[in-house]
C-alpha cells in the first residue's frame, strides 16, 4: 500500500450505531488530519494530530471521537450519529504539520457515511 | 460565511483551449494559496500553490495568479486536456498553524 488509505469506503450505519472510520498513512509523516465534506460544502477541517498529540478541534460534536495511536494511524470513533453527519469523511497526512501551510496534506480516498 | 468562494460550481472547456478556475477570498490574513483536483472516488491531490509575495506560479500546463488587492485568485490550465476533468478546490491559509479553508469547489469537464 502506498499514500492515505482510508477503510471502509462505504458505510452505512443506523442512529445508535458504534462504527469506526480507519486511516493509514505509508509516507511517515508526523501530522493527520480529519476533514468532513457535506453535499455542496467545503471540505471543513476536523481534528488536526501532530506527532500523535491532538492539536486541533474544530469545534466538533462529542459524538465524533478520533484516535490517534501512532503517526501512522488514525481513527474517528462514531456514536450515534445523526442523519445530517451523512458526508464523505476524508483523512489526510502532511509531513510536519499544520504549522507551515506549505507543508503539502495528502488525502485518502475517503469513506462515504450514510447514517439513517 | 465563507471565507473562500469559487463562484462558478462548473465550468466546461473544449480540448486543447484554456481552462479558467476562479476563486475569491476574504480574509486579507491568508497568505499562502492552493489549489487541489479531486477525481471521482479519489482523494484531492495537490496541484499547485502561491505565496502572497507572488503574483504567479508556473507549473508545466498549470499557473496560478494571485491579485491581493481584489483578493482575487485563478488557476489557469493551457492547454486542456480530456484528463483534467475533475473537481477543482482552492484552499488558504493565514500562515503559522492555522488551517487550510477550502472553497466549494469547481467541476471542469473537458470534453474532445
Amino acid at each position: 500500500e502506498t499514500g492515505v488509505t482510508q477503510t471502509p469506503r462505504h458505510l452505512v450505519m443506523g442512529m445508535t450505531n458504534k462504527k469506526s472510520l480507519k486511516c493509514e498513512q505509508h509516507l511517515g509523516h508526523n501530522a493527520m488530519y480529519w476533514y468532513k465534506q457535506s453535499a455542496k460544502k467545503p471540505l471543513e477541517l476536523m481534528f488536526v494530530y501532530s506527532l500523535e498529540e491532538r492539536v486541533e478541534n474544530n469545534s466538533v460534536p462529542s459524538r465524533f471521537s478520533p484516535e490517534c495511536p501512532n503517526s501512522s494511524h488514525l481513527f474517528l470513533h462514531l456514536h450515534t450519529l445523526q442523519p445530517e453527519d451523512s458526508a464523505l469523511y476524508l483523512c489526510a497526512s502532511s509531513q510536519d504539520g499544520a504549522a507551515d501551510p506549505a507543508d503539502t496534506q495528502y488525502f485518502g480516498p475517503g469513506t462515504r457515511l450514510t447514517v439513517l | 460565511d465563507q471565507q473562500v468562494k469559487q463562484n462558478s460550481p462548473s465550468l466546461s472547456v473544449q480540448e486543447g483551449r484554456i481552462s479558467i478556475l476562479n476563486c475569491d477570498y476574504t480574509n486579507s490574513m491568508f497568505d499562502y494559496f492552493l489549489w487541489y483536483k479531486k477525481y471521482p472516488a479519489e482523494g484531492p491531490t495537490f496541484l499547485i500553490s502561491i505565496s502572497s509575495i507572488k503574483d504567479k506560479n508556473e507549473d508545466g500546463r498549470f499557473t496560478v495568479f494571485l491579485n491581493k488587492s481584489a483578493k482575487h485568485l485563478s488557476l489557469h490550465i493551457v492547454p486542456s486536456q480530456p484528463g483534467d476533468s475533475a473537481v477543482y478546490f482552492c484552499a488558504a491559509s493565514a500562515g503559522g498553524g492555522t488551517a487550510l479553508i477550502f472553497g466549494k469547489g469547481t467541476t471542469l469537464s473537458v470534453s474532445s
